[in-house]
């Protein structure tokens, strides 16, 4: 498709299992990050890639929270040991990787921990 | 630190202009960008501004001024479409181009 594409689109867990969410970039797009956003909240960032580089991670709330974009196209967010904190609406942007580009979101995925 | 400052909500009319604020504090600066977030939707790109002065896209402008760590989003002609949350963002300098988000004015216009 044209733009950035993320599954699920929703997800509901049990507190304490692993989830996986997937972003599948706008092609061409090298650079792809991460953000959680909590309802009237902007995005917080969580990480960066540059190709199949993970040049930040700074964001990333707690050693439970893992990112990969192996080949440098689909990445993938790990959360392991979910807690209800978890539960917000995780985006996927990327762009061209120019400064000046913006960065092209998808719809997110919205996740709720039981 | 970082800081980025909108306020949290503004109501306008059907017709109308509005000009929305956003004042930052950064460490870096790259510019900024504006987003419009419809409830339950992911942002969507409206303007960029790295240099001082007004940039005219259409119905939707945007002014920067580097010195004073401001910028405007101005909606001209309202429409009951526009009413969603409206994103300031800072482009963080360095190499990993993050960007450093406002909490976001919520906008209702009302006929």
């Amino acid at each position: 498709g044209a733009g950035v594409s993320q599954s699920p689109r929703y997800k509901v867990a049990k507190r304490g299992q692993d989830v996986a969410l997937r972003c599948d970039p706008i092609s061409g797009h090298v650079s792809l990050f991460w953000y959680q956003q909590a309802l009237g909240q902007g995005p917080e960032f969580l990480t960066y890639f540059q190709n199949e580089a993970q040049l930040d991670k700074s964001g990333l709330p707690s050693d439970r929270f893992f990112a990969e974009r192996p080949e440098g196209s689909v990445s993938t967010l790990k959360i392991q040991r979910t807690q209800q904190e978890d539960s917000a609406v995780y985006l996927c942007a990327t762009s061209r990787g120019d400064s000046n580009q913006p960065q092209h979101f998808g719809d997110g995925t919205r996740l709720s921990i039981l | 630190g970082q800081n980025i400052d909108q306020p949290t909500e503004m109501t306008a009319t059907e017709g109308a202009i509005v000009q929305i604020n956003c004042t930052y504090q950064t460490s870096g600066f790259n510019g900024l960008f504006w987003y419009q977030q419809h409830a339950g939707e992911a942002p969507t790109f409206l303007s960029y501004n790295v240099l001082d002065g007004l940039e005219e896209k259409g119905r939707f402008s945007s002014f920067l001024s580097r010195s004073k760590g401001y910028s405007y989003l101005l909606l001209k002609e309202l429409q009951m479409k526009d009413s969603a949350s409206y994103l300031c963002a800072v482009h963080h300098a360095g190499n990993n181009r993050k960007l450093i988000w406002g909490l976001g004015t919520s906008l209702a216009v009302n006929p």
